[in-house]
Order: structure tokens, then C-alpha cells, then sequence
């Protein structure tokens, strides 16, 4: 079974400043998803930006980043010029792509990692 | 944009008591789910839905639990004998229209069910 794990319960930035998240996972298979979700006040589960595994170029939304090291297994966030709207929970979350079309397309998420920006 | 809705926002319930949570997945998505999250924990999957029948559930998904799609637009999901331990959010989630390979999953508000 997969395992995501996020060994920062909360993290905090200043206004304008970088910030990085940490994530690391578990997983024998070669072939999967990763992904960043953000869970406001509001409490709906929002993507931030997703990886595929087979991609060796890390993704990149506006000024959210990722680092993708496979080989270690770990799949951190980058948030630059972070902004008051970036305080959240951000969960990361793990999906097989070994199931083609019908095959297992549940997430696994971490325990997040509660995201305060400092004005 | 299309979006996943989910009714109703905050139920409350007694022990006991059945209750069925209700959702529109996104209309061209074929695959849909069911997630929990208990307060201050992380987010669990608990089922997921294609072809008109479960492709996967957890242990957490036990008797008590059932989902359907009676419509062929509305998901819900069903607790027949609600426990104090039911207590949570109930996340639902659709994903994968026909003929696309994205894999992002589309989550609605959520629920928020508090069993007394």
C-alpha cells in the first residue's frame, strides 16, 4: 500500500516571501500521479498542481512549483511571493496510474500542513 | 466552470438515525468518489464509483455504507444507522470524462455531518 507523509503539521511565511512544503511517499509502483491540494477556511479541497511520475519536468502553476525527485521520493510544494489568500491546509495526495482506464483511481492524501502567512 | 455540488452543506443527525448525502458530480466526469475527513485528520478515501457499480471501497466503507447513482445525475451516499464516529466531513468527488486521461479529481464543499 502507498503511504504520503508530511512531516510539517504547520508552516508559516511572510507576505511576499517563498515558502516550501514537504512531501514524501512510499510506493513500489513506477507509474503514478502526485498532486497538491489546498483546503481553505471554506474547507472545499482545491488542486494546486499535479506531477506525473513518468515526467521528469517539474510542473509549475503561476507561483506555485513543485520538486520533483523520484529516485528519493519526495514532492515538495513551492509557493512564491506568497500571498494572504495562500493561508491554508495543503494536503498532498498520491494516485496509481498502473490501472489504465479501470484501475485504481483513489487518492491517498498526507496529513497537511496548516499554511499561515504573516502580513 | 463546472463544479461538483453537494447538499446539504452541514447536517446534523442523531445516532441511529439514516442519512443520505447528496451529490452532483461534474455531468461528463464518469467516475466518481466518496472521501471523509474527520475533524483535524486527514482525508480518507471511503469509495469510488464507475460503470454503475463500486470499483473500489475501504475498510472504512463497511454494511452501513452504500452509494448510488440513481439518475444518472445525482451521487449519493448513504448511512443507514449513523454512529457518533460518523461524524465528519463527506467529501465527493468526480473525475475522467470519456475520452480524457487527466487525472485530477474534482471535489465538491463538502458535508459536514455531526451525529449527536
Amino acid at each position: 500500500a502507498q503511504t504520503v507523509t508530511q512531516s510539517q503539521p504547520e508552516m508559516s511565511v511572510q507576505e511576499a516571501e517563498t515558502v516550501t512544503l514537504s512531501c514524501t511517499y512510499d510506493t513500489s509502483e513506477s507509474d503514478y500521479y502526485l498532486f497538491w491540494y489546498k483546503q481553505p477556511p471554506s474547507r472545499q479541497m482545491i488542486l494546486v498542481i499535479r506531477q506525473e511520475a513518468y515526467k521528469q519536468q517539474n510542473a509549475t502553476e503561476n507561483r506555485f512549483s513543485v520538486n520533483f525527485q523520484k529516485a528519493a521520493k519526495s514532492f515538495s510544494l513551492k509557493i512564491s511571493d506568497s500571498q494572504l489568500g495562500d493561508a491554508a491546509m495543503y494536503f498532498c495526495a498520491y494516485r496509481s496510474a498502473e490501472g489504465g482506464n479501470f484501475g485504481n483511481e483513489k487518492l491517498t492524501f498526507g496529513t497537511g500542513t496548516r499554511l499561515t502567512i504573516i502580513p | 466552470e463546472p463544479e461538483v455540488t453537494q447538499t446539504p452543506s452541514h447536517q446534523v443527525t442523531q445516532m441511529g438515525q439514516e442519512v443520505i448525502l447528496r451529490c452532483v458530480p461534474i455531468s461528463n466526469h464518469l467516475y466518481f468518489y466518496w472521501y471523509r475527513q474527520i475533524l483535524g485528520q486527514k482525508v480518507e478515501f471511503l469509495v469510488s464509483f464507475y460503470n454503475n457499480e463500486i470499483s473500489e471501497k475501504s475498510e472504512i466503507f463497511d454494511d452501513q455504507f452504500s452509494v448510488e447513482r440513481p439518475d444518472g445525475s445525482n451521487f449519493t451516499l448513504k448511512i443507514r444507522s449513523t454512529k457518533l464516529e460518523d461524524s465528519a466531513m463527506y467529501f465527493c468527488a468526480s473525475g475522467r470524462a470519456l475520452g480524457q486521461f487527466n487525472t485530477e479529481a474534482f471535489f465538491g464543499q463538502g458535508t459536514r455531518l455531526t451525529v449527536v
